[in-house]
């Protein structure tokens, strides 16, 4: 059974700050992973998405990795932003259904 | 393009009664469409996959007399919570692919629905 974590479950961090989230998974037989934002009571936000044979990909201000062997993945939000206050999940493709983090709620405050 | 919609966005409902809830593609034919369940601070939970013109496949755990769901067009899903109870309080959201077998690439989330149980 695949199991995913996220650390830290919540971040509270000053404007500027560079920050990293972190998603562990526990199966590394998974197909791609891909980082979501969720505002307070909507839906999801497609962020980054890294398939299977990828290791990092970027777009502005994040970039994402993804290394199967230790079962990890991470988010780096360069000089973060009051509007970057969101919940960050990560989920993965693992046989044919997704499963999901629980989320870091980030905070960044002006 | 790959827009989904849902229908309420929020619902409140006494308990024992039924509520339905719309998944809607607006702009592509939805082979496949999902439902998720989502509770405070918790991760997104699968409850069924549903192909279009087939009958739901259920995740273990979930009652599928409860929880019906109805995918009788390429561009409709339905969920329909009968006799609702508190505890089914939650936000669900429905995702949609257009194809049978939908990873990361090709699944589209929709906004979500907020059903409080009183």
């Amino acid at each position: 059974k695949q199991e995913v974590t996220q650390i830290p479950a919540a971040l509270s961090v000053p404007e500027g700050e560079n920050l990293v989230l972190n998603c562990s998974f526990t199966d590394s037989a998974i197909y791609n992973l891909q980082w979501f934002r969720q505002d307070p009571g909507k839906g999801l936000t497609s962020l980054l998405l890294i398939q299977s044979s990828q290791r990092e990909q970027t777009s502005g201000r994040l970039n994402a990795s993804l290394d199967k062997s230790s079962g990890r993945s991470t988010l780096y939000i360069a000089a973060s932003q009051p509007g970057d206050s969101a919940t960050y999940l990560c989920a993965l493709e693992y046989g044919n259904k997704l499963v999901f983090g629980a989320g870091t709620i980030l905070r960044v405050k002006s | 393009g790959a827009v989904v919609s849902q229908h309420p966005s929020r619902v409140i409902c006494k308990s024992g009664t039924s509520v339905k809830i719309e998944c809607r593609s607006l702009d592509f034919q939805a082979t496949t469409m999902f439902w998720y369940r989502q509770f405070p601070k918790q991760s997104l939970m699968l409850m069924a996959t549903s192909n279009e013109g087939s009958k739901a496949t259920y995740e273990q755990g979930v009652e599928k007399d409860k929880f019906l769901i109805n995918h009788a067009s390429l561009t409709l899903s339905t969920l329909t919570v009968t006799s609702a109870h508190p505890e089914d309080s939650s936000f669900y959201i429905c995702s949609a692919s257009p194809r049978r077998r939908a990873g990361l690439r090709e699944q589209y989330f929709g906004p979500g629905t907020r059903l409080t149980v009183t």
